[in-house]
């Protein structure tokens, strides 16, 4: 019954490093997101997929890459973090198309000095 | 320019009392309008999704409820266990999500 899970759920990094987020969905679903989500704003989408091998942009994709090599995980990678990039990072998936609900991941918490 | 809005920002509430949270958008076509329930420390959890002006969907005490400017997520008598912070989103004709920054909503026992 785990859903969405993601990996790690708090890491601290120095400005320069590099990292990788895992997300893993056990749904079956087709499409995975990658949000963002930081004080007094709504969630903003930073790269989605919408099936094994796919990856598009969404609205804030700079400094950050993603790959999905395997339906089931969606990789979140930042080469050289910068402290804007401090925030709450989501992932989430849906089935089939863009209109069914998202089911979201507890999030990462990203801390970048 | 496409936006959600949500109020108000916080909203403090007796138990039992009830009320209305508001989320209108301006976006180019409506394919689906969602509510979701963060709770602190936790990704948001799906509540509900209307596609269509006048349409309602109700769960134990939510209501949501949709017209072509504007949703609206009526609790009645609501609990403690209310308290959350509700998201309202909203995908338009272009496919694009828009999210709206929420309503933290207290319910004082």
């Amino acid at each position: 019954n785990a859903g969405v899970t993601q990996t790690p759920k708090f890491r601290v990094l120095k400005t320069g490093q590099s990292m990788t987020l895992l997300c893993a969905q056990d749904m079956n679903h087709e499409y995975m997101y990658w949000y963002r989500q930081d004080p007094g704003m709504g969630l903003r989408l930073i790269h989605y997929s919408v099936g094994e091998g796919t990856t598009a942009k969404g609205e804030v994709p700079d400094g950050y890459n993603v790959s999905r090599l395997k339906k089931q995980n969606f990789l979140l990678g930042l080469e050289s973090a910068a402290p804007s990039q401090t925030s709450v990072y989501f992932c989430a998936s849906s089935a089939g198309s863009r209109n069914q609900p998202q089911h979201f991941g507890d999030g990462t918490r990203l801390s970048i000095l | 320019e496409d936006q959600v809005t949500q109020s108000p920002e916080a909203l403090r509430l007796q138990e039992g009392e009830s009320s209305s949270l508001n989320c209108s958008y301006t976006v180019s076509g409506l394919r689906g309008l969602f509510w979701y329930r963060q709770d602190p420390g936790k990704g948001p959890e799906f509540l509900f999704t209307l596609y269509s002006a006048g349409e309602e969907k109700e769960k134990e005490r939510l209501k949501a409820t949709l017209t072509k400017k504007e949703s609206f997520l009526h609790i009645t008598a609501p609990k403690p266990e209310d308290s959350a912070t509700y998201l309202c989103a909203v995908l338009d004709n272009f496919n694009k999500f828009y999210f709206g920054s929420g309503t933290k909503l207290n319910v004082k026992p």
